[in-house]
């Protein structure tokens, strides 16, 4: 595609519940990167991963927070037993692992 | 990564040139020095990079000390549209983890 694409643009969820969140990087992008942005603040670097590989996880809050990218393009950000605390933007960006990193929309996660 | 230093907030007038200022006196002799930006509402959206020499593209320039201690984004022309957090960081060139700061929240003057 054109551009980073994330779905779904919002989600609104229930406490407890799980959620997944897609990104769809820009086709041949190596490197992809999840962030956690709350309001007024910077983005928070959640991982990343080169190809399929996760290259660094360190970012995860806890292990409730998981992420692939089994086929080294879509990825998945996955929050099991959602809590309130997890209520944020999500951002994704892809690059080719020299340069420029190009971020998607978000998603806005609501935990209710 | 390399720890940066940048200040809190600048203020500038429109049509006015801005310099932003970034200190990374721990970079290591092989990272690159990238700006980002992130306007209201919207995500980080990349402005340059450079390793030594200084850099332009359409949106910016920047400047890198001789002794990459320190470096400077420069705005040729602030618009309102440029009013933005403006992150600076440094990266190895390949397989490298981007970290944002707390930036600087450029103010636009009309």
């Amino acid at each position: 595609g054109a551009g980073v694409s994330q779905s779904p643009r919002y989600k609104v969820t229930k406490r407890g519940q799980d959620v997944a969140l897609r990104c769809d990087p820009i086709s041949g992008h190596v490197s992809l990167y999840w962030y956690r942005q709350a309001l007024g603040q910077g983005p928070e670097f959640l991982t990343y991963f080169n190809y399929e590989a996760q290259q660094d996880k360190s970012g995860l809050p806890n292990d409730r927070f998981s992420a692939e990218r089994p086929e080294g393009s879509i990825s998945t950000l996955t929050i099991q037993r959602t809590e309130q605390r997890d209520s944020a933007m999500y951002r994704c960006a892809s690059s080719t692992g020299q340069g420029a990193a190009f971020f998607g929309q978000g998603t806005r996660l609501t935990v209710v | 990564d390399a720890k940066t230093t940048q200040p809190n907030s600048m203020e500038s007038n429109e049509e006015e040139p801005v310099h932003l200022p970034c200190n990374h006196s721990t970079i290591s002799g092989t990272d690159y020095i990238h700006w980002y930006r992130q306007l209201p509402s919207q995500g980080p959206e990349y402005v340059i990079h450079g390793l030594t020499s200084n850099v332009n593209n359409r949106m910016a320039s920047l400047a890198i000390a001789e002794d990459r201690k320190s470096s400077t984004l420069i705005l040729h022309r602030a618009t309102l549209r440029d009013a933005a957090v403006y992150y600076c960081m440094g990266l190895r060139n390949r397989d490298d983890k981007i970290i944002f700061g707390k930036g600087t929240r450029l103010h636009i003057l009309p």
